[in-house]
């Protein structure tokens, strides 16, 4: 799987978009990019994911760019409880050894009030 | 939502004693996976099922075994628990496929004295 760089750390105020970046310039063309968020002594909670296409949900908007070397995670309004660190992961199905997550050390969001 | 419960959120054993960690999901899921989160290390992916008794070696399968009577629960067992074995161990689930993201549990963190 290729391999993602995140900045340690970013705060973002409260209500406003906060905007995280990840570099994942070796990525192959049938990697996906998935984002995940831990909140301190929870598990994981998957947030989006997408090959090339822009994609949002509910929770997020995540913006690849067109030559997919890195990708944007937008919360629209954070809040407090968005505080927790962000994982970006990339990662291909090639059969049944390709399941395993691999968790870089993320960055860590902090929604100040 | 997706639902994926952990049957205890903390564990206390002592060393040598048989341990039962217990998942559940409730949505359908055909694959199951178990995961341990150390720090530094990020998450290492123990044994996971694709199928109602199915299983599959992950990384770090020593001292570990699982079962999967339906599939609705994936149980790990550690079948003579020593203290390397103190960690937090995360369940997820994920639908079949080849894109699909994995759901996590709370987790459990487990003590060995």
């Amino acid at each position: 799987d290729a391999k993602t760089t995140q900045p340690p750390s970013m705060d973002c105020a409260e209500g406003r978009a906060a905007n995280l970046p990840c570099n994942h310039s070796t990525i192959s063309g049938n990697e996906y990019v998935y984002w995940y968020r831990q909140i301190h002594s929870q598990g994981p909670q998957y947030i989006i994911h997408g090959l090339k296409n822009n994609e949002t949900n509910e929770m997020a908007s995540l913006i690849i760019t067109e030559d997919r070397k890195s990708s944007t995670l937008i919360l629209p309004h954070a809040t407090l409880r968005d505080t927790a660190v962000y994982y970006c992961i990339v990662r291909a199905y090639s059969g049944a050894g390709s399941y395993q997550l691999t968790f870089g050390k993320g960055t860590k969001l902090s929604v100040i009030p | 939502d997706v639902k994926v419960t952990q049957s205890s959120r903390y564990l206390v054993k002592r060393t040598g004693e048989k341990v039962f960690l217990e998942c559940v999901q409730d949505m359908d899921h055909e694959n199951m996976f178990w995961y341990r989160q150390d720090p530094g290390l990020g998450l290492r992916l123990i044994y996971f099922s694709y199928d109602v008794k199915m299983k599959e070696k992950g990384d770090i399968p020593e001292g570990y075994s699982v079962s999967r009577e339906k599939k609705e629960r994936f149980s790990l067992i550690l079948e003579s628990a020593s203290t390397n074995q103190t960690s937090m161990y995360l369940c997820a689930s994920s639908l079949g496929g080849s894109n699909q993201p994995q759901h996590f549990g709370d987790g459990t963190r487990l003590s060995i004295l």
